[in-house]
């Protein structure tokens, strides 16, 4: 079975500084991992993913993630937050070697960027 | 090229009126998925489709049925909704179920149904 935490339902940061975006994972075998962005009244948008290299992958709109395997994390940074930045942000993960290609959500972590 | 689509966007229903939702997607994907979106419950997996004439449940599927004739076209049914089933839906497709650099899940705008 895979499964995916999100330990914090809100994020709160003000414009400028880093943030981070917590998410811990279980799967049996090794892991996909991905991360999308929600914005309000929208479908979701993949942001970057994780499948096997660097720890630290880089994606859209400056968003980086860090993957942990002793940890079991993948947290997504930002050096410094834009308000528009604010939106709902989901992991999911991927056991590697299941047998087809669903993936399991987070229950998502709410960002607020103030200005 | 419109990516996923769905129709409708938004729907009341009554409890036990039947509707169909309707995904599409012009990017020749193999995969399709129906999720809901429920507050604090995150998206779970309804029903998914490996393939043109495939479908297979996903984490809850109860209450609903799928058809996925044409490869582009990926059909939710609630045959009899319920209060229960007040939801946000969300159609996803992915290139392939193995992988590949193509699989992450394109999510189309979704559909808001109220059932009362």
């Amino acid at each position: 079975a895979q499964s995916v935490a999100q330990p914090e339902d809100q994020v709160n940061v003000a414009e400028g500084n880093p943030l981070t975006v917590k998410c811990t994972y279980s799967v049996s075998g090794n892991p996909y991992l991905f991360w999308y962005v929600q914005y309000p009244n929208r479908g979701l948008q993949f942001l970057l993913k994780y499948i096997t290299g660097d720890n630290l992958v880089k994606g859209s709109y400056g968003f980086e993630a860090e993957f942990n395997k002793s940890q079991t994390s993948f947290h997504l940074k930002k050096p410094s937050a834009l308000v528009s930045d604010s939106a709902l942000y989901f992991c999911a993960v991927r056991d590697m070697n299941s047998g087809y290609s669903t993936l399991t959500f987070g229950k998502g972590t709410m960002l607020l960027v103030s200005p | 090229n419109a990516g996923v689509t769905q129709t409708p966007k938004f729907r009341v229903l009554k409890t036990g009126q039947s509707m169909t939702l309707l995904c599409a997607q012009d990017m020749n994907h193999e995969y399709m998925y129906w999720y809901r979106q429920d507050p604090g419950m995150g998206l779970r997996l309804i029903h998914y489709s490996v393939g043109e004439g495939t479908t297979a449940k996903g984490e809850v599927p109860d209450g609903y049925n799928v058809s996925r004739l044409k490869k582009q076209n990926f059909l939710l049914g609630l045959e009899s909704a319920a209060p229960s089933q007040t939801s946000v839906y969300f159609c996803a497709s992915s290139y392939s179920g193995q992988v590949s650099p193509y699989n992450e899940q394109f999510f189309g705008p979704g559909t808001r149904l109220t059932v009362l």
